[in-house]
């Protein structure tokens, strides 16, 4: 199957800094993502997605990059709040399915 | 909020029971995929609906099996319990079923089997 994997379990970050949470695929042929929060209790919230012919997608406080060659994906949360606070999970997207790593933990320190 | 809403939002049931879990797709979504989410972990894909029709199925055995109504929603039906079956439950709706369809999670259903 597939797998989709991060490359740190956990992050810390200080209130008002930028965030990276890292992502490695597997598969080249896939062709959409989606990074999703969780918080503790709920649901996968969508944060943002991107498609495989770009390699940068913005949203509000939040950007997507998108390195085919080496098949990673990153996102970027700019000043980060302590509502961020949450499990990150990167979703890669294979016919009907979407197959998730293990998630990244960030926390944020007032 | 997705718009997609799940009951019950917790459930304890003994080994060997049966449980159906349901799930409300967002309005205009005729699509309805089921995850399975273990303590710790990613999301599973146990299978997707698609008007009516099991459309794509991950690696769970046949004692998991789902049913999707004219309305779009849609049970998840679990036999035979096991112990392992316990984790979050999670419905996602889509738009459609293509590639490169966003999916919207609700907050899921918290399965204990005991």
């Amino acid at each position: 199957g597939e797998s989709v994997g991060l490359h740190l379990p956990t992050l810390s970050v200080q209130e008002g800094d930028n965030s990276i949470i890292n992502c490695a695929y597997s598969n080249s042929a896939s062709d959409y993502f989606i990074w999703y929060k969780q918080e503790s209790g709920k649901g996968p919230q969508f944060i943002i997605d991107i498609r495989s012919n770009m390699d940068k997608r913005q949203g509000q406080r939040v950007t997507v990059l998108l390195n085919k060659t080496v098949k990673h994906l990153s996102l970027q949360i700019a000043a980060t709040q302590p509502g961020d606070s949450a499990v990150y999970f990167c979703a890669e997207n294979m016919n009907v399915q979407f197959y998730f790593g293990t998630g990244t933990s960030l926390t944020v320190i007032p | 909020e997705t718009g997609v809403t799940q009951s019950p939002t917790h459930l304890i049931k003994t080994r060997g029971q049966q449980v159906t879990l349901r799930c409300s797709s967002q309005s205009g979504h005729n699509t309805v995929s089921w995850y399975q989410q273990a303590l710790g972990q990613g999301p599973q894909f146990i299978f997707q609906y698609y008007r009516e029709e099991e459309n794509g199925r991950g690696n769970f055995p046949p004692r998991f099996s789902g049913l999707q109504f004219p309305n779009y929603s849609s049970e998840l039906n679990v036999n035979a319990l096991e112990l392992d079956d316990s984790a979050l439950y999670l419905c996602a709706s889509s738009p459609g079923t293509g590639v490169s369809t966003e999916a919207f999670f609700g907050q899921g259903t918290r399965l204990t089997v005991v």
